[in-house]
């Protein structure tokens, strides 16, 4: 069955640091791809999407680019805040869902905290 | 236009007792998922709803659990006599179309 595997966290990182959270899936057909971040006592929010091989979603300075010879979508942002300190989430939608994209498959989720 | 709503946000339950969480999608959305985080686990999808219509309960576990959106009113997800192995956080999502909107979840306890 579909499978998304990210990085373990907590991820700590100093402000104005790189951040690289990695996300690889394994998935039948051609799912859409997808980071959600959850802030503290938050649901769930968006943060980026991808569609299609190649396709690069970006948001809020964070950046995924889909690459299917690698099964990757690797979340990236040059430059963190401490607003920034969230969990988020790599997910993939059901290639074989009917009518909607909304059918998730979640990794477990990456906690990344930024100190000052 | 509010977000999606659920309620409560922490519920405790014994074991043996019944559990209903209630989701009240955005306004126009006729799409409602629930999804269920184990401790240390990521989010797992349970059911897929549309108004009055069950369209996927593929991840609902065969007993115990039910779950339903009627023509008015929330959605309500309904666990009976729970477990201790219950217990986790539980998201609700609505949609219009492809994106999916996430409530903050309710966070079901059973001492």
């Amino acid at each position: 069955g579909d499978s998304v595997t990210q990085m373990e966290g907590p991820v700590t990182l100093s402000e104005e640091a790189f951040l690289t959270i990695n996300c690889t899936y394994t998935a039948t057909g051609y799912p859409s791809l997808f980071w959600y971040v959850q802030y503290p006592g938050e649901g769930l929010q968006l943060l980026l999407k991808a569609t299609k091989a190649d396709d690069k979603g970006s948001n809020k300075g964070f950046e995924a680019t889909y690459r299917k010879e690698t099964t990757s979508f690797h979340l990236e942002k040059g430059s963190v805040q401490v607003s920034d300190s969230a969990v988020y989430f790599c997910a993939l939608s059901d290639p074989l869902g009917t009518g909607t994209a909304s059918k998730l498959t979640f990794g477990t989720g990456t906690r990344l905290q930024v100190t000052l | 236009n509010a977000g999606v709503m659920q309620n409560p946000r922490h519920l405790v339950r014994r074991r043996g007792q019944e559990a209903r969480l209630r989701c009240s999608p955005m306004k126009g959305h006729s799409h409602v998922y629930w999804y269920r985080q184990l401790p240390e686990e990521g989010l797992k999808f349970m059911v897929y709803l549309q108004k009055e219509n069950i369209i996927d309960e593929s991840g609902m576990p065969k007993e115990r659990f039910s779950a339903e959106f009627p023509k008015e009113g929330p959605s309500i997800l309904r666990i009976q006599q729970v477990v201790r192995g219950d217990s986790a956080a539980y998201f609700c999502a609505s949609s219009p179309s492809e994106e999916a909107f996430f409530g903050q979840g309710t966070r079901l306890t059973v001492v």
